[in-house]
Order: structure tokens, then C-alpha cells, then sequence
């Protein structure tokens, strides 16, 4: 079945880049997701990749995604201490509306 | 715009109690789903639907009823609590219509959090 996998903790300190990965292992996913949740709140959708897109940028984040590794990564540039937070990679397949979320990667900014 | 909408936001209940969480989202979304969040298992599907009348198992159903009669709303119901369905409780809303936006982009209630002693 689908499986969503995720590195749970990550540590920067403020003004670094941080990059965070997730593997995936369905190659129908379609879109693949990165969403960000602070702390006591829902999860908000940060950015996305089509399937058939190598690189995404939208400001600060960067989204790359290796189809042959089946591999995404999400990289925020010059991180700030409100970045801290959990983010969640998710995939969708191509045959259903549902999402496949990861375990989630903590993210902790250090000033 | 209210979004998507939870309430409570904390509950507390016995072992053996039943109770209905309950979601309602404003935006005419066709797809609801409930997730469970549980520490270092990300989110799990417990069941979701495409519309009225229309509902479906997720990753983790048992223990579980939902039932969506209007397009707005999406209550969970837990027949008989137990100590694992401790967790915090997240309903989603998204649309399924192409050119309203990112498809499938799906928005977050804030969540219940259940403890079940």
C-alpha cells in the first residue's frame, strides 16, 4: 500500500536553510503536498508539486521532487524562529481523493 | 467564511461513553474526512465521504460511525470510548471541482483533542 516517510526532527539555527525530505512510494501520486502545523492548530497547506514538475519555488521554499527516487524535499531559505513547527509531506494518487500523509518532520529553529 | 469548524475543542470521557464530534464546513466542499493525530504516526484516515449521502472507510475505522446527510456537515460518532482513541481529532473539507483552486487542497478544522480515561 501507500506509504509516506518522513525524518521526525530537524533542528537550525535562525538565518539557515532548512531542508526537510520525504519519500514516498506510490508512482501514480499526482500531487504531492507539504503542509505546516503550528503548535494547537490544524494543518494549513504550505505549497504543492505536480507530479510533473521537477522544482517549485514560491518565495523562501524551494520544493524538489525526484520522480525516479521517488523523493520530495521542502527547503525554506533564511529560516525565522516562526518556522518552527511540524510539517507534513502527502501524496494523492492519481485513483482517489484521498491523502497519505507522513509522520510529520518537527522543525526547530534556534535563535 | 467560517471555514471548517470544530467542536469541542476538548473533551474528556469514561471508558464505555459515547459522543459525536462534530465538523461543519462553509464552503460548499463535496469531500469531508476525519484524521486521528497521534505522536509520531502523522495522520491517519478514518473514514471520509464525497457527498451527501456518501461515506467511506478509511485507515482506521473501528470504533467509528460517521454519517453525512447535508453537504455542510460531517459528525464523528465513538459508540463505546476506549483509552486508544485517545488522540487529537482533525476533520478536513476539500473540493473535488478542478478549477476552483489546487485540487484537492484540503482545509483544516482546529481540531478536538479526546481523552478517553
Amino acid at each position: 500500500g501507500e506509504d509516506v516517510e518522513q525524518s521526525l526532527f530537524l533542528s537550525v539555527r535562525e538565518g539557515d536553510s532548512s531542508v526537510i525530505n520525504c519519500t514516498y512510494t506510490d508512482s501514480s501520486s499526482t500531487y504531492l503536498y507539504w503542509y505546516k502545523q503550528e503548535p494547537g492548530a490544524g494543518l494549513q497547506l504550505l505549497t504543492y508539486i505536480f507530479s510533473n514538475m521537477d522544482m517549485k519555488q514560491d518565495q523562501r521554499l524551494t520544493v524538489l521532487l525526484n520522480k525516479k527516487d521517488k523523493h520530495l524535499s521542502l527547503r525554506i531559505a533564511d529560516t525565522q524562529t516562526g518556522d518552527s513547527a511540524i510539517y507534513f509531506c502527502a501524496e494523492k494518487e492519481d485513483s482517489s481523493y484521498k491523502l497519505i500523509f507522513g509522520s510529520g518532520t518537527r522543525l526547530l529553529v534556534r535563535p | 467564511n467560517a471555514g471548517v469548524t470544530q467542536t469541542p475543542k476538548f473533551q474528556v470521557l469514561k471508558t464505555g461513553q459515547s459522543m459525536t464530534l462534530q465538523c461543519a464546513q462553509d464552503m460548499n466542499h463535496e469531500y469531508m474526512s476525519w484524521y486521528r493525530q497521534d505522536p509520531g504516526m502523522g495522520l491517519r484516515l478514518i473514514h471520509y465521504s464525497v457527498g451527501a449521502g456518501i461515506t467511506d472507510q478509511g485507515e482506521v475505522p473501528n470504533g467509528y460511525n460517521v454519517s453525512r446527510s447535508t453537504t455542510e456537515d460531517f459528525p464523528l460518532r465513538l459508540l463505546s470510548a476506549a483509552p486508544s482513541q485517545t488522540s487529537v481529532y482533525f476533520c478536513a473539507s476539500s473540493s473535488l471541482i478542478r478549477d476552483r483552486g489546487p485540487l484537492y487542497e484540503q482545509y483544516f478544522g482546529p481540531g478536538t483533542r479526546l481523552t478517553v480515561t
